[in-house]
This record gives structure tokens, sequence and C-alpha cells, in this order.
């Protein structure tokens, strides 16, 4: 049974450009959370999506971030006109469902690296 | 709202010592309350989970945490410390609603 799956895991871009991350959870999971770790910080919560339902998005920012978790296919982490302070591992992680007391299962995460 | 505070971003110890690394929450609910491991370059992984069955929770690589209410604490301990539990470690509370929040992590550091 693959674990979830995130690409790329390294990416790079220059300030103005887009990031697109991709995460395909575990197989049966329908339950998908996004978060931001930068050095020497911890992970901050951005967003949790159910399948076509956005539930949580107070961790992300206001402007050029946008997630979605379409019926078909993997969940994407948009950001848009990335700047410098954008550069960060975003991790992905996934879960069953309600009732599964939270434990989630995380990718190895994507490297964003905006020049 | 749930947060978590794990008191020292960073801990050293001599391999063989005991670790201890703090966790404290703060939940209006009884809370599910985790522990997970971050090596480097990777992502987290449950090392262990408390769901308000037994206090003592035990988990992978020898570690445990007991839940405290009284003083709203989850510290993880292992009694003999190996070079290759060397990593960041991140305490968590579950929401009422499925949301996962983190501490901000200790990083653990062995010595021989």
């Amino acid at each position: 049974n693959a674990g979830v799956m995130q690409n790329p895991r390294h990416l790079v871009r220059r300030r103005g450009q887009e990031a697109r991350l991709r995460c395909s959870p575990m197989k049966g999971h329908s339950h998908v959370y996004w978060y931001r770790q930068l050095p020497e910080e911890g992970l901050k919560f951005m967003v949790y999506l159910q399948k076509e339902n956005i539930i949580d998005e107070s961790g992300m920012p206001k402007e050029r971030f946008s997630a979605e978790f379409p019926k078909e296919g993997p969940s994407i982490l948009r950001i848009q006109q990335v700047v410098r302070g954008d550069s960060a591992a975003y991790f992905c992680a996934s879960s069953p469902g309600q009732g599964t007391a939270g434990e989630l299962f995380f990718g190895e995460g994507s490297r964003l690296t905006v020049l | 709202a749930q947060s978590v505070t794990q008191l020292g971003s960073h801990v050293s110890v001599s391999e063989g010592a005991l670790v201890l690394l703090r966790c404290n929450y703060s939940s209006s609910v009884p809370p599910y309350l985790f522990w997970y491991v971050q090596y480097p370059n990777q992502g987290l992984q449950l090392l262990l989970k408390y769901t308000s069955a037994a206090t003592l929770v035990k988990g992978i690589n020898g570690f445990e945490a007991e839940f405290k209410k009284s003083e709203t604490s989850f510290h993880l301990t292992k009694p003999s410390a190996h070079m290759s539990d060397a990593a960041e470690y991140f305490c968590a509370v579950e929401t009422s609603y499925d949301k996962v929040i983190f501490g901000p992590g200790t990083s653990l550091s062995v010595i021989p």
C-alpha cells in the first residue's frame, strides 16, 4: 500500500512565478492536510480538505495561496506570484477520516526555493 | 482553542541516558494527543498516541508517554537513548473536528 506521495520533492522558482505542489493521499484516505515548515520552526497548519471541500483554511495566507482536493486526482497546493518568504518545506498528510483519532500519514515533503 | 507547547527547542543527552521531552497542551475537551518524529529530510511519522484509554502509552522504538490531566502534560520518555534517536520530535493535539495542531518541536541530539 503506497504511502502519501508528494511531488515534486524539490522545486525552484523565481520571484513572481507560480508553484504547484501535488499530494496523492494513501489509498482509502479522504482527508488531506497541508503544513508548512520553515527552518528552526515547527509545522504550521495551512489547510484541511476533504474530497471537493475545504474544511478549514485558517492557516492559509489570504492572498496568493489556494488549495484543492478534487473528486479525482491529487490535492494541489498552489502559490501564485511566489516571493522569497515562500521558501519552505511543504508537507502533505492524509487520514482515513473522522473517528480515526487524528493519526496522520505524512509525505516526504516538497521543498520550495524561491530565487 | 487547542494549543501545544514544548519546553526546550534543543535537548542533548548522552548515549544510554534517559530521554525526557516535555509537552503541555491546552484543550477545552478531552484531547487526542500524539508524538511524531521527523528524521532529516523526511516527513513525520507517528511515535505514539493517546486516545483516552490508558494514561501511559507505549510507542515504537522504546518510547512512551504519560498523559497527566492535572498537569495538562504529555511528556515523552525513553529509558536509554540510542544514537539513532537523534531527530526532531513534535507533540500534537487534535481539535474537536480532526484538525491536528503541532507544537514547535524539540531537536534531540545524542552524544556518544
